[in-house]
């Protein structure tokens, strides 16, 4: 079975400061790992996926296989980045997502 | 282009009444998802096409949810005899098929509510 765990379900952190939304999950392969944001009456849209190796918006993700974690990170947050974010896991040779409860993160001004 | 539409926006349903939930993927995505998404969860997955084959309808959780996909590009979700427990918000997502790392397009959801 797979499953996405997101231990914070609110997170506050003010203007300026380093952000880090937790995310480990449990597989037993190789997953595929995604960030899904929604911001304030917008649709679901992915963020960044693990593959990709990217910085979007900032916002880094490292896969820790070791740790199982998956962990979301910006050193500078900023007030567009409150959100509602979800971490979601593809396994090999399927297609659908298994997502965590989501954190919904503010940032103070 | 435009994303991916779905309809009614709202659905206000009596329990015991069916309805009928619309999703207009983007054109030429060959793969298409439902999610449920509770109040305060995630969404969770229901059931999934490629083209007009449903290929895992794992996630469904009774008879009295249906999905069709005729043509391989509009999809309709059924619920039949609604109860307060299907009151949720859901989700279709389109994607182009197979190899990794294709991105799931989201629609703005279906709020559903059961009185």
């Amino acid at each position: 079975a797979q499953r996405v765990t997101q231990p914070e379900k609110l997170l506050s952190v003010f203007k300026g400061a380093p952000v880090e939304l937790k995310c480990n999950y449990s597989y037993s392969g190789s997953p595929e790992l995604f960030w899904y944001v929604q911001y304030s009456r917008q649709r679901l849209q992915l963020l960044l996926r693990h593959i990709s190796r990217e910085s979007i918006k900032g916002f880094t993700a490292d896969l820790n296989k070791g740790e199982t974690s998956f962990h979301l990170k910006k050193p500078f947050a900023q007030e567009e980045d409150s959100a509602m974010y979800y971490c979601a896991l593809r396994g090999l040779g399927n297609e659908k997502l298994t997502f965590g409860t989501g954190t919904r993160l503010t940032i103070i001004p | 282009g435009a994303g991916v539409s779905q309809s009614p926006r709202y659905k206000v349903a009596k329990r015991g009444q069916d309805v009928a939930l619309r999703c207009d993927p983007i054109s030429g995505h060959v793969s298409l998802f439902w999610y449920q998404q509770a109040l305060g969860q995630g969404p969770e997955f229901l059931t999934y096409f490629q083209n007009e084959a449903q290929l895992d309808k794992s996630g469904l959780p009774s008879d009295r949810f249906f999905a069709e996909r005729p043509e391989g590009s509009v999809s309709t979700l059924k619920i039949q005899r609604t109860q307060q427990e299907d009151s949720a918000v859901y989700l279709c997502a389109s994607s182009l098929p197979g190899a990794s790392g294709n991105e799931q397009f989201f629609g703005p959801g279906t709020r559903l509510t059961v009185l």
